[in-house]
């Protein structure tokens, strides 16, 4: 199908843990990985992405590291927080354009203090 | 910098009625992308229009339509509202079709 395979669906962590949420893709022409934050009631919001002639990228506590071989990319969060918590969605801009984007079904985190 | 802009925030509508939702993108962005997200899903691909053509469909019935303005302002509309329509319509925006999208709050549509 379409869509990005996104595990897990929720993710519980303590505060200070890291917390790692991993998607699979199925087109190997998929050239584009954003992650997306979305807390409750709000927009989706940007927050890391990765093109495919990269392995890996960093910002701050966050990285995505990407598998091309497999067809898939993680996204590491280190040194959680509370305010970390929201659902979290991987994308897959597909082909030769990125105005398409399919999305997995999303991640909840939560992290306790 | 104002982000992108959707309106209405919310609506009700009743089965077999019409909606118009709108989105003004961010400033300078001509790529205009509408998004479907129905309660615990991801957003699900309806269109893309860049430099107002329509450069993508996704897998949603003739009863979604869209088109971008001159000033790349879009509208999205649906005919003949199934209790199914009801969802968070969101408008992302982009400086071309290889590029960043941001979205905007989203209208939120129940189908009574």
């Amino acid at each position: 199908g379409e869509n990005v395979e996104q595990h897990p669906s929720t993710l519980s962590v303590q505060e200070g843990d890291s917390a790692v949420i991993k998607c699979t893709y199925s087109d190997s022409a998929s050239n584009y990985f954003p992650w997306y934050k979305q807390e409750l009631g709000k927009r989706p919001q940007l927050i890391i992405d990765i093109r495919s002639n990269v392995g890996e990228k960093k910002d701050q506590r966050i990285a995505v590291t990407l598998n091309k071989t497999a067809k898939h990319f993680s996204l590491h969060i280190t040194e959680t927080q509370p305010e970390d918590s929201a659902v979290y969605f991987c994308a897959d801009g597909r082909g030769s354009t990125l105005g398409r984007l399919y999305f997995g079904r999303g991640t909840q985190l939560t992290v306790w203090p | 910098d104002a982000g992108v802009t959707q309106s209405p925030t919310h609506l009700i509508k009743t089965r077999g009625q019409q909606v118009t939702l709108r989105c003004s993108p961010i400033s300078g962005h001509k790529s205009v992308s509408w998004y479907q997200q129905v309660l615990g899903q991801g957003p699900q691909f309806i269109f893309q229009y860049y430099e107002k053509e329509e450069r993508g469909r996704g897998n949603f019935p003739d009863r979604f339509s869209a088109r971008q303005f001159p000033n790349y302002s879009s509208e999205l509309n649906v005919n003949a509202l199934l209790l199914g329509d009801s969802a968070l319509y969101l408008c992302a925006s982009s400086l071309g079709t290889a590029n960043e999208q941001f979205f905007g709050p989203g209208t939120r549509l129940t189908v009574l």
